[in-house]
């Protein structure tokens, strides 16, 4: 089964530095997508970012950034530039490329801004 | 942009009663699916919904939990005799043919038992 995993449960940044979130995740599979979801304290899920594993190429999201690593199945989030506005939960997630597969999350990293 | 919308925002009910979640996802998606989040920790996979049938279901998805389709826009989640662990954010999320990988989440319903 595949299982993703986030072991910092809280980080902290100061306003307009830089910080990374680190995921990493299990599967047998050679296809699938990973996501970054952001959940803001009105808690609605937020895509940030996304991924295909296919792809050699990191995706970029504006201030937002990936480092996938594919062999070591590692996935983590570069926020450039950190606001306040992106204080928030942060979750990694996983989905396979088979049509409906549901989508496997961590348990989150909440991101706190200092000002 | 597309939205799935979710209603209520939020419900407190009863412990022991019938609640119905309601979603109505984007119009060309066909997948729909149910989440939940229980306060504080990670957001758990309820059910997948294609073709007017379940494709998965997780272990949580028991006897008390249902879900309809009734008129081709409406997707609802019915928890049956509601416990008090049932209290949780519930989210429906839907996704197109395809599968370019992309969901879309609603804001979600804070179901509160008491």
């Amino acid at each position: 089964a595949q299982t993703v995993t986030q072991s910092q449960p809280e980080m902290s940044v100061q306003e307009a530095e830089t910080v990374t979130l680190s995921c990493t995740y299990d599967t047998s599979e050679s296809d699938y997508y990973l996501f970054w979801y952001k959940q803001p304290p009105s808690r609605q899920m937020i895509l940030v970012i996304r991924q295909e594993a296919y792809k050699q190429q990191n995706a970029t999201e504006n201030r937002f950034s990936v480092n996938f690593q594919k062999a070591a199945k590692s996935f983590s989030l570069k926020i450039s530039d950190s606001q306040l506005g992106d204080a928030a939960m942060y979750f990694c997630a996983y989905r396979s490329a088979r049509r409906d597969d549901k989508i496997i999350f961590g348990k989150g990293t909440r991101l706190h801004i200092l000002p | 942009e597309p939205e799935v919308t979710q209603t209520p925002s939020h419900q407190v009910t009863q412990m022991g009663q019938e609640v119905i979640l309601r979603c109505v996802p984007i119009s060309n998606h066909l997948y729909f699916y149910w989440y939940r989040q229980i306060l504080g920790q990670k957001v758990e996979f309820l059910v997948s919904f294609y073709n007017n049938e379940i494709s998965e279901k997780s272990e949580i998805f028991d006897d008390q939990f249902s879900v309809e389709r009734p008129d081709g826009s409406n997707f609802t989640l019915k928890i049956r005799s509601t416990k008090l662990e049932d209290s949780a954010m519930y989210f429906c999320a839907s996704s197109p043919q395809g599968n370019e990988g992309g969901y879309t989440f609603g804001s979600g319903t804070r179901l509160t038992v008491v």
